[in-house]
């Protein structure tokens, strides 16, 4: 069936270190795929995606690249800042008759970014 | 706020009881999704709907779930006789159709005891 597989469960890096999440895949159809950023109790926010017709995108301090034939996905966040600790999510959807994109998250990583 | 929305944030209840959850999306968005997610876990789709059409239910959607869609506006979520099992988050998203980009509510965080 279809599943992503996401690493590391949990980061934890120092104020100004990057950090790499990476994002694996099953499905070959799939062509979107979201990252979203959960803090503590709030709701999953859109962050960044990518589309499956482009190799990398970015967004000031955060990039997602894409290898379609490998069939993985990374979020790379530059910089970083203690405002950053959170979970991120990693999705992948595919487009099907009538249009609809039901998301299959990975489990998520808990970044931790220490002053 | 012009966000997605729902009701009630949280709720208790006893083993056996119904529950219903509401969801109001975006305005102008026709696409709705309803998910459910596990502490420490990534969101798992539940079903699906286009303007007032189902279009699709997860296999983790069983016979005591049921959700609507009326009017393709708001949608109920509603779950009868309750297991502990189904402890969770339940959450919205919305998107317009032009779009991939699903928005989130904040959520139903549901204890059932």
């Amino acid at each position: 069936g279809e599943n992503v597989e996401q690493h590391p469960s949990t980061l934890s890096v120092q104020e100004g270190d990057s950090a790499v999440i990476k994002c694996t895949y099953s499905d070959s159809a799939s062509n979107y795929f979201p990252w979203y950023k959960q803090e503590l109790g709030k709701r999953p926010q859109l962050i960044i995606d990518i589309r499956s017709n482009v190799g990398e995108k970015k967004d000031q301090r955060i990039a997602v690249t894409l290898n379609k034939t490998a069939k993985h996905f990374s979020l790379h966040i530059t910089e970083t800042q203690p405002e950053d600790s959170a979970v991120y999510f990693c999705a992948a959807s595919r487009l099907v008759g009538g249009g609809y994109n039901k998301l299959i998250f990975g489990a998520g990583t808990r970044l931790a970014v220490h002053p | 706020d012009t966000g997605v929305s729902q009701d009630p944030r949280h709720k208790i209840t006893k083993r056996g009881q119904n529950v219903t959850f509401r969801c109001d999306p975006i305005s102008e968005h026709n696409r709705l999704y309803w998910y459910r997610q596990t502490l420490g876990q990534g969101p798992e789709f539940l079903t699906y709907f286009q303007n007032e059409a189902q279009l699709e239910k997860s296999r983790l959607l069983s016979d005591r779930f049921s959700a609507e869609r009326p009017k393709g506006s708001f949608s109920t979520l509603e779950i009868q006789r309750t297991e502990q099992g189904d402890s969770a988050m339940y959450l919205c998203a919305s998107r317009v159709a032009e779009t991939y980009e699903q928005y989130f509510g904040p959520g139903t965080r549901l204890t059932v005891t």
